[in-house]
């Protein structure tokens, strides 16, 4: 089946520094590809969907200058955190589909953020 | 407003049960309806999609049920095992994948 991998699986950052976290689709091209932030108990919330060559469209509520999105190619989808704050620190997912659009969204393993 | 519901949000069964997992939502102009399992600290594995023309789906020990008239999605798991044990999630297609907060499963041994 599809894999989906992101990097890194982990981080521990500093309060006010910028943490990158990379999605890549290992065996397929990803027309769309999604992130999602997770809280501890909670569901999965969508943040944003990212579209190759395109910006991201993001959800209500999300800020688009905290959560920088970039989709450079149709297999890697990156997303930014910037100027990080303890709040920010949760298991963000991505996932990503292919060329047929409605089809199974692949998902990534995720990767746990945590600010101090 | 879309909206996903699980019932119940916790459940504990004895080894060798058969699960029964409840998923309700609110529109039913879906494009399909996936259900996932999610281990503690870990990502989401894909268990079963329904399309919207479908009814029904089944893999393995797994059958999940979709009945858009009502709204309404079953996750059936049989002879459970400790291994099953984990938080299952339904989504549904609606354009955005929109989640229910999980049933979280303990088998016990």
């Amino acid at each position: 089946g599809a894999v989906v991998s992101q990097h890194p699986s982990w981080v521990i950052c500093k309060s006010g520094t910028s943490v990158k976290i990379e999605c890549r689709s290992l065996d397929f091209q990803a027309t769309t590809m999604f992130w999602y932030r997770q809280f501890p108990k909670q569901s999965l919330m969508l943040m944003a969907t990212s579209n190759e060559g395109s910006k991201a469209t993001y959800e209500q509520g999300v800020e688009k200058d905290k959560f920088l999105i970039n989709h450079a190619s149709l297999t890697l989808s990156t997303l930014t955190v910037t100027s990080a704050h303890p709040e920010d620190s949760s298991f963000y997912i991505c996932s990503a589909i292919g060329a047929r659009g409605t089809d199974t969204q692949y998902f990534g393993p995720g990767t746990r953020l945590t600010v101090l | 407003k879309q909206e996903v519901t699980q019932i119940p949000a916790a459940l504990s069964v004895p080894e060798g049960e058969n699960l029964v997992l409840n998923c309700s939502f609110t529109d039913s102009a879906i494009y399909n309806l996936q259900w996932f399992r999610q281990d503690p600290g870990k990502g989401l594995t894909s268990l079963l999609l329904i399309q919207s023309s479908q009814r029904e789906q089944t893999s393995g020990r797994l059958n999940a049920s979709l009945d858009k008239s009502s709204g309404r999605s079953t996750l059936y798991i049989a002879a459970s095992q400790p291994g099953d044990s984990a938080t299952y999630l339904c989504a549904v297609f609606w354009g955005k994948l929109q989640f229910g907060a999980g049933t979280q499963v303990v088998v016990t041994p």
